[in-house]
């Protein structure tokens, strides 16, 4: 499985756009890259998927380079209710059972 | 159309005690996983089963733990003769195919006096 590294820990302000990047060096050919998010006391939620090049949908970006050894998940405009803790996995898609996840980035969003 | 559900959320035992952690999957699904998460740090996964079958548990302790997903009934994740080392928050997510999308609970939190 490909490990991850991402940041500990970051700080914004409302209405700022967020980059959190995430290495995975060795990801595999079938390896997709997947962010979740988690809020204190709850389940890890799902945020968005790719392979390569971008994905977008309502919540959020996901800028995947030429050699997929690293990605960015890039959040718009936040807002408070956006402080957690978000998680890149890479999984191998149509097989993959276990999810791994790593520690997180943890953000914190400011007024 | 319901997420995922556990009971119950909180759950405290005392040390030798057995938790018996429930778990409610999706409307639909018929594969489950659960994770075990420690303070401060990222989800570990723990067994994934398919209705009255485990397909995978390699990240459960071969001691004290055993899960099931019955015909009938939530999935059940047994932990015996607890200890203070088994305090954690535990998650149960739930998918409607192998690889597909995980939909999570909102979790037990275990704690071991």
């Amino acid at each position: 499985l490909a490990k991850t590294t991402q940041p500990i820990s970051m700080d914004s302000y409302e209405g700022q756009e967020v980059n959190i990047t995430c290495s995975h060096n060795n990801i595999a050919t079938n390896d997709y890259i997947t962010w979740y998010q988690q809020f204190p006391s709850q389940g890890p939620r799902f945020i968005i998927q790719g392979y390569k090049t971008k994905v977008t949908n309502e919540v959020a970006s996901l800028f995947i380079p030429a050699d997929r050894k690293s990605s960015t998940l890039s959040l718009p405009r936040v807002s408070l209710s956006d402080t957690a803790v978000y998680y890149c996995l890479v999984v191998l898609n149509n097989a993959g059972n276990m999810l791994t996840f790593g520690g997180g980035t943890r953000l914190m969003v400011k007024p | 159309n319901a997420g995922v559900m556990q009971n119950p959320r909180h759950l405290v035992r005392r040390r030798g005690q057995e938790a018996r952690l429930r778990c409610s999957p999706m409307k639909g699904h018929s594969h489950v996983y659960w994770y075990r998460q420690l303070p401060e740090e990222g989800l570990k996964f723990m067994v994934y089963l398919q209705k009255e079958n485990i397909i995978d548990e390699s990240g459960m302790p071969k001691e004290r733990f055993s899960a099931e997903f019955p015909k009938e009934g939530p999935s059940i994740l047994r932990i015996q003769q607890v200890v203070r080392g088994d305090s954690a928050a535990y998650f149960c997510a739930s998918s409607g195919d192998r690889g597909a999308e995980q939909y999570f609970g909102p979790g037990t939190r275990l704690t071991v006096t």
